[in-house]
């Protein structure tokens, strides 16, 4: 199986800042990989898709590069309704599998 | 408006069986692969299946292999889990997805807790 080894675990950033989440898969997945926010209590919702292709009505300070096994998620400038955990997740081989999640809080 | 909506979880002991049940609507549900994806409560996401939009594709994760069967009538737009030997660590929230293309899951229901306990 494919491990997704994201970090950090969870951080703690103020309004306006940059957030900058890793993710770093056991193998070359290529670009195959998705990005997903959830929410307390919520289902997760599709960010990024391909790596780095924004979803539609995602908002614009979301974005997603990298390929091959490291790849990273960016929120350029944190909003208080961001406050959730971002799960990273590639389909390059079965079995799909998901990173452990990144936490993200406000300062 | 899409919209997926799970039914049928619930308290069951060890061995015990359930059937999930996931109403699609607001899309071609004949059109799209589907997956279960659940959350074991505190824990992150796990992908459990996937069925091709005609059920010609089927894969499960190991976890629930030989124990997990999904299915799916496109007449009833419904999609569903068929769980049995269920054990106490299949205790998640367990979310149907929609499949945007090679398990990118664009739309998600609400979820359906699942508690295996006794």
């Amino acid at each position: 199986d494919i491990q997704m080894t994201q970090s950090p675990s969870s951080l703690s950033a103020s309004v306006g800042d940059r957030v900058t989440i890793t993710c770093q898969a056991s193998q070359d997945i290529s670009n195959y990989l998705n990005w997903y926010q959830q929410k307390p209590g919520k289902a997760p919702k599709l960010l990024i898709y391909d790596a780095s292709n924004l979803e539609t009505g995602v908002p614009s300070r979301f974005s997603g590069s990298g390929s091959g096994t490291d790849f990273t998620f960016t929120i350029s400038s944190l909003q208080p309704e961001d406050i959730a955990t971002y799960y990273c997740q590639q389909y390059d081989n079965l079995p799909f599998t998901f990173g452990g999640g990144t936490k993200v809080e406000i300062k | 408006e899409v919209q997926l909506v799970e039914s049928g979880g619930g308290l069951v002991k060890p061995g015990g069986s359930l059937r999930l049940s996931c109403a699609a609507s607001g899309f071609t549900f004949s059109s799209y692969s589907m997956n279960w994806v659940r959350q074991a409560p505190g824990k992150g996401l796990e992908w459990v299946s996937s069925i091709s939009s005609s059920s010609s594709y089927i894969y499960y994760a190991d976890s629930v292999k030989g124990r997990f069967t999904i299915s799916r009538d496109n007449a009833k737009n419904s999609l569903y889990l068929q769980m049995n030997s269920l054990r106490a660590e299949d205790t998640a929230v367990y979310y149907c997805a929609q499949d945007g293309g090679v398990a990118t899951m664009i739309y998600w229901g609400q979820g359906t807790l699942v508690t295996v306990s006794s």
